[in-house]
């Protein structure tokens, strides 16, 4: 069975600092991957999606970056956070047949910035 | 205008009752749709996926999708305490990119 993992759960970073958010999906192969950020009120918001390794997606231009340096490894990244920037991060998977394949989502990661 | 809506609750029911919860979007070329239910603090689960228009059931779950109406449901039977969580809708018109509603907050009473 496939399992998606996150981490770190739970971070609070000052203003200005760098980010990096890490994500593994164990159990398949060429999977599709996704950030996606969950604002208090707000829907999820997807961020990044990539298809492959190294082939990455923006969906919202902000000061987040995101990688795909293996095929099941996802990282979310920012070399100086704003407060904007606080949230629920969640990564997601998705089998690399179709673009509307079900996604199955990570245990997130709780970012609070100061 | 949001592209997914739905009622942000919260919605409390007793146990066992049948529970709808519903969402409405604006984009004619949605034909794909998803419900998650997530947990306070949690991340999505995915429960019922549905193409184009039509029912379909899992369980005591059922989503249904009328295209005319631009209007997607999920019903839950048997409602128990532990449905207690916020539901999310999403839709895509055959992209990567799913639009997720706001969620709805269930609460089901012992």
């Amino acid at each position: 069975s496939q399992t998606i993992h996150q981490w770190p759960a739970t971070l609070v970073q000052p203003v200005g600092s760098p980010l990096s958010l890490e994500c593994t999906v164990e159990g398949t192969s060429n999977p599709n991957l996704y950030w996606y950020r969950q604002a208090a009120g707000r829907g999820l918001q997807l961020l990044f999606y990539s298809v492959g390794i190294g082939q990455i997606s923006s969906e919202v231009p902000q000061n987040l970056s995101a990688s795909r340096p293996q095929d099941r490894q996802f990282i979310l990244s920012s070399k100086k956070l704003l407060l904007s920037d606080s949230g629920f991060y969640l990564c997601a998977w998705s089998r690399g047949e179709m673009p509307t394949d079900t996604q199955y989502f990570g245990p997130g990661t709780r970012l609070t910035v100061l | 205008q949001k592209e997914v809506e739905q009622d942000p609750g919260p919605l409390s029911v007793p146990e066992g009752a049948i529970v709808s919860l519903n969402c409405t979007y604006s984009n004619s070329a949605f034909q794909y749709f998803m419900w998650y239910r997530q947990y306070s603090r949690k991340g999505p689960e995915l429960l019922m996926y549905t193409y184009s228009s039509g029912n379909k059931e899992d369980g005591r779950f059922t989503a249904q999708v009328d295209k005319s109406s631009k209007y997607i449901s999920l019903f839950i039977r048997d409602s128990q305490p532990s449905d207690s969580a916020t539901y999310l809708c999403a839709a895509s018109s055959g992209t990567y990119k799913y639009i997720f509603g706001t969620g709805t907050r269930l609460k089901v009473l012992a």
